[in-house]
């Protein structure tokens, strides 16, 4: 365990439901992001909170939708997806905005199918 | 933006082997580099981090070589071992306003017994 959760670990769901990814930290880090890994591609990052404040929206489509209720849990909302959005969505937390302490601290991820 | 690149894809070696994986960056102003260890299943760890102003750093069987001249950055791994095997990605912070970490692609390390 890292001390970053994500639940849950797979998820299936079909074009035209809804379901939310879920992210816990308990590290007392002040940033949290979302990053999108798909197959032969870097790390896409998707979103970012500082202090529950998002702070980048990285030119996500509005079919994903973040949320963070406080400084240690982070959601990643999802609907109407469509197949190519299937990917390996990971969370990671850091002491501050900023990487220059270590960098960030992983979840194991939730890898998504959409079907 | 700035890329981070590794110039190798896959690299196979034969366990007890010392691994060598690089990675090339384009942007001259980074003053700090980390490497990822990715195993299969699991979210990406921090191996060994560097900063600009070293030219070498060491841990537990692993050391980060970084050449800015040809900007440039290398991840040994010595008497590698099967649990090594995993995809490895070097990564800095995007030179933006506030900085969050560019990765890059990776490069899968695979130990055979």
């Amino acid at each position: 365990e890292t001390g970053v959760t994500q639940t849950p670990r797979h998820l299936v769901m079909g074009m035209t439901n809804k379901k939310s990814l879920k992210c816990e930290q308990h590290l007392g880090h002040n940033a949290m992001y979302w990053y999108k890994q798909s197959a032969k591609k870097p790390l896409e990052l998707m979103f970012v909170y500082n202090f529950k404040e998002q702070t980048e929206n990285n030119s996500v489509p509005s079919r994903f939708s973040p949320e963070c209720p406080n400084s240690s849990h982070l959601f990643l909302h999802l609907h109407t997806l469509q197949p190519e959005d299937s990917a390996l969505y990971l969370c990671a937390s850091s002491q501050d905005l900023g990487a220059t302490n270590y960098g960030y601290t992983f979840g194991s991820g939730t890898r998504l199918t959409v079907v | 933006g700035e890329s981070v690149g590794l110039h190798l894809p896959t690299l196979s070696v034969q366990e007890g082997d010392n691994s060598i994986i690089n990675c090339a960056y384009s942007n001259s102003a980074s003053d700090y580099f980390i490497w990822y260890k990715q195993e299969s299943g699991k979210g990406p760890q921090f191996i060994i981090d560097i900063r600009s102003n070293m030219d070498k750093r060491q841990g537990q069987r692993v050391t980060v070589l970084l050449n800015k001249t040809v900007k440039h950055l290398s991840l040994q791994i010595a008497a590698t071992q099967p649990g090594d095997s995993a995809v490895y990605f070097c990564a800095e912070p995007e030179n933006s306003g506030y900085s969050t970490l560019t990765f890059g692609k990776g490069t899968m390390l695979l130990v055979s017994p």
